[in-house]
């Protein structure tokens, strides 16, 4: 079974330049989660998808930044325009729709790590 | 502020002792912990989780302790062996009805020596 992947792998561009990443969960996962980790500091959430709707968005930093999950399918994290603060890893994750009462585990795709200059 | 805290940001231990890798969390609602395991230029492996209904889980060589009173949990590597060399990462769900996304520590960087 494929893993979740993420493209591209590392980004390089200018403040002010629109860079869009690109996640893949795990086929038949319908939960898939954007998180983002800035050097030196812990894994922060994002958002997080079930199917093509956004359930909860609440870590995304500001207008910006855009998600989408066209078709409940792959997702796309759109920066625009990127500032220098943006850079980081970006980790999308993907899980199974959890039973009531349980917690299905998230398998973490390897990251984007993205570098604003 | 954060609500799970990993004070050690790294660890040491001979091949073959165990490791305690330890978390505090402030929020006595998470109700699901998990701990997630990372290699350099890699995602975030998953490794072992518990529900905040238990007190301990095993799974071969590692076994995570929760203690609710103390907001506290613990994994143990027993064990310990050099390609448990990581960056350990202890997270929470559950909080506030948000039960799909993780709320991460910092990570314990694990070195295992011959």
């Amino acid at each position: 079974e494929a893993g979740v992947t993420q493209f591209p792998s590392h980004s390089v561009i200018e403040k002010g330049q629109t860079v869009t990443l690109r996640c893949d969960p795990i086929s038949g996962h319908d939960n898939l989660y954007w998180y983002r980790r800035v050097m030196g500091k812990e894994i922060k959430f994002l958002l997080h998808f079930v199917k093509e709707s956004k359930q909860d968005e609440s870590g995304m930093p500001n207008n910006r930044f855009l998600a989408e999950r066209t078709g409940g399918t792959y997702s796309t994290l759109k920066v625009q325009p990127a500032e220098l603060e943006d850079s980081g890893v970006y980790f999308c994750a993907s899980s199974q729709s959890p039973l009531a009462g349980t917690v299905y585990e998230q398998y973490f795709g390897p990251g984007t790590r993205l570098t604003v200059t | 502020d954060q609500q799970v805290k990993q004070n050690s940001p790294s660890l040491s231990v001979q091949e073959g002792r165990i490791s305690i890798l330890n978390c505090d969390y402030t929020n006595s609602m998470f109700d699901y912990f998990l701990w997630y395991k990372k290699y350099p230029a890699e995602g975030p492996t998953f490794l072992i989780s518990i529900s905040s209904i238990k007190d301990k889980n095993e799974d071969g060589r590692f076994t995570v302790f929760l203690n609710k009173s103390a907001k506290h949990l613990s994994l143990h590597i027993v064990p310990s062996q050099p390609g448990d060399s990581a960056v350990y990462f202890c997270a929470a769900s559950g909080y506030g009805g948000s039960q799909g996304n993780l709320i991460f520590g910092k990570g314990t960087k694990l070195s295992v020596k011959p």
